[in-house]
């Protein structure tokens, strides 16, 4: 079946690390995503991590892909207040994108 | 490069009454998605083309809900006659491939709220 779930709100303080956890049920998955939306504005691809990988860092940006447990994280060093948004992992099925349901990230001083 | 442009950004309209949203995606973009975002939720895929053709309706409810994409470039979507709970922010995204969907560019979206 297909089904992303992500925990609805995260708040870290500036300067710290932000980890946001998603679950997918889908093993055929090929491509997992992040994905970052602003208020009023679409979504923006932040990364994104084959499936036979185990980790992708991109800058400030870590994705651990555990296949086992169906378990995707995204990690972000040093959140900074711009941070602040709602993140969507997806997983890709056949060229279809199965979001989660987003997680509100909010930085505070 | 120009993004994927949407319009209009926000609509009202009364409950039965019929809307149309207009997306034009990135220049040479083969692959174009309509999504539905409900508050609170994730995009939910409606419709996918490739070029002029439908590669996915399954999740389009087609007694309310129609698209096209005349030429493979422009798109509409129309919702005729809208219920309360088609309130949502739509949102086109295109593909120059689409396969793997990793490069699936989002418009800003287009808010409808039904009363």
């Amino acid at each position: 079946g297909e089904d992303v779930e992500q925990s609805l709100f995260l708040s870290v303080r500036e300067g710290d690390s932000s980890v946001i956890n998603c679950t997918y049920t889908d093993s055929s998955s090929t491509y997992l995503y992040w994905y970052k939306q602003e208020p009023g504005a679409g979504l923006q691809l932040l990364t994104y991590i084959f499936s036979n990988m185990d980790m992708k860092q991109d800058q400030r940006l870590t994705v651990l892909l555990n296949k086992k447990d169906k378990h995707l994280s995204l990690r972000i060093a040093d959140t900074q207040t711009g941070d602040s948004a709602i993140y969507f992992c997806a997983e890709s099925i056949s060229d279809k994108l199965i979001f989660g349901t987003g997680t509100r990230l909010q930085v505070f001083p | 490069e120009a993004g994927v442009a949407q319009s209009p950004r926000y609509k009202i309209i009364e409950k039965r009454q019929s809307v149309a949203f207009w997306c034009n995606p990135i220049s040479g973009h083969a692959t174009l998605y309509w999504y539905q975002q409900i508050l609170g939720q994730g995009p939910k895929l409606l419709i996918q083309f490739q070029n002029n053709g439908v590669v996915d309706d399954s999740q389009l409810p087609k007694d309310r809900f129609s698209a096209e994409r005349l030429k493979g470039v422009d798109s509409t979507l129309k919702i005729q006659p809208a219920k309360l709970e088609d309130s949502a922010v739509y949102l086109c995204a295109s593909s120059p491939s689409g396969a793997g969907g990793y490069e699936q560019y989002f418009g800003p979206g287009t808010r409808l709220t039904v009363t």
